[in-house]
């Protein structure tokens, strides 16, 4: 079982382009989460999305917007990237509200220049 | 706001013994996890409390206390590959996980 696949590992990405950083969980979860990580901050949430058609804004969700077409896949888009936007990001599931532990993926390393 | 805090970082002994604390303070309480992120990685789940007291799994044990907005995670027996980032996190009223900025740990020979 693969668990959480995040694509692709690392970007470099021109201020002002575009990107749409994949993720896919094949655990069936309910619930899935996109994080950026930062030095010296904690995990911060960005969107999020507890069952498939349904997303929510979380801490930091301006530039960002989210998809959940179905179950396994959560794409998270940068519409027109700046710098502020280098970071790490995660993808994470969990199997809903009640549910303890989130999964996450390997992490998306994220450059914009 | 919400809040969590816990100490940048800390060094230990292989073989010893180290308590990392966190304290919280946020909107609502659903349960507290700890976490561990290796340099390079993803976190890794290890503990959740929800009720007060102590919950122990083989070398981790993780205390809380919600009445003081506080728990630790303590870790026994350290061994070289414990060295890591080791990430607090509160479950809010929204049932979102509040996250601390870590606590890096070293463990020297």
């Amino acid at each position: 079982t693969a668990g959480i696949t995040q694509a692709p590992t690392s970007q470099i990405l021109a201020a002002g382009r575009s990107m749409t950083l994949r993720c896919t969980q094949d655990m069936r979860h309910n619930a899935m989460y996109w994080y950026r990580q930062d030095l010296g901050l904690g995990l911060r949430l960005i969107h999020y999305s507890n069952t498939a058609g349904t997303t929510g804004k979380g801490e930091v969700p301006d530039g960002y917007s989210v998809s959940r077409a179905n179950t396994d896949d959560f794409p998270l888009t940068l519409a027109s990237a700046v710098p502020s936007q280098t970071s790490v990001y995660f993808c994470a599931s969990s199997g809903g509200l009640e549910n303890n532990e989130q999964f996450f993926g390997p992490g998306t390393r994220l450059t914009v220049l | 706001g919400q809040n969590i805090d816990q100490p940048t970082e800390m060094t230990a002994t292989e073989g010893a013994i180290v308590q990392i604390n966190c304290t919280y303070q946020t909107s609502g309480f659903n349960g507290l996890f700890w976490y561990q992120q290796h340099a390079g990685e993803a976190p890794t789940f290890l503990s959740y409390n929800v009720l007060d007291g102590l919950e122990e799994k083989g070398r981790f044990s993780s205390f809380l206390s919600r009445s003081k907005g506080y728990s630790y995670l303590l870790l026994k027996e350290l061994q070289m590959k414990d060295s890591a980032s080791y990430l607090c996190a509160v479950r809010d009223s929204n049932y979102q996980l509040i996250w601390g900025a870590g606590t890096k740990l070293i463990i020297k020979p």
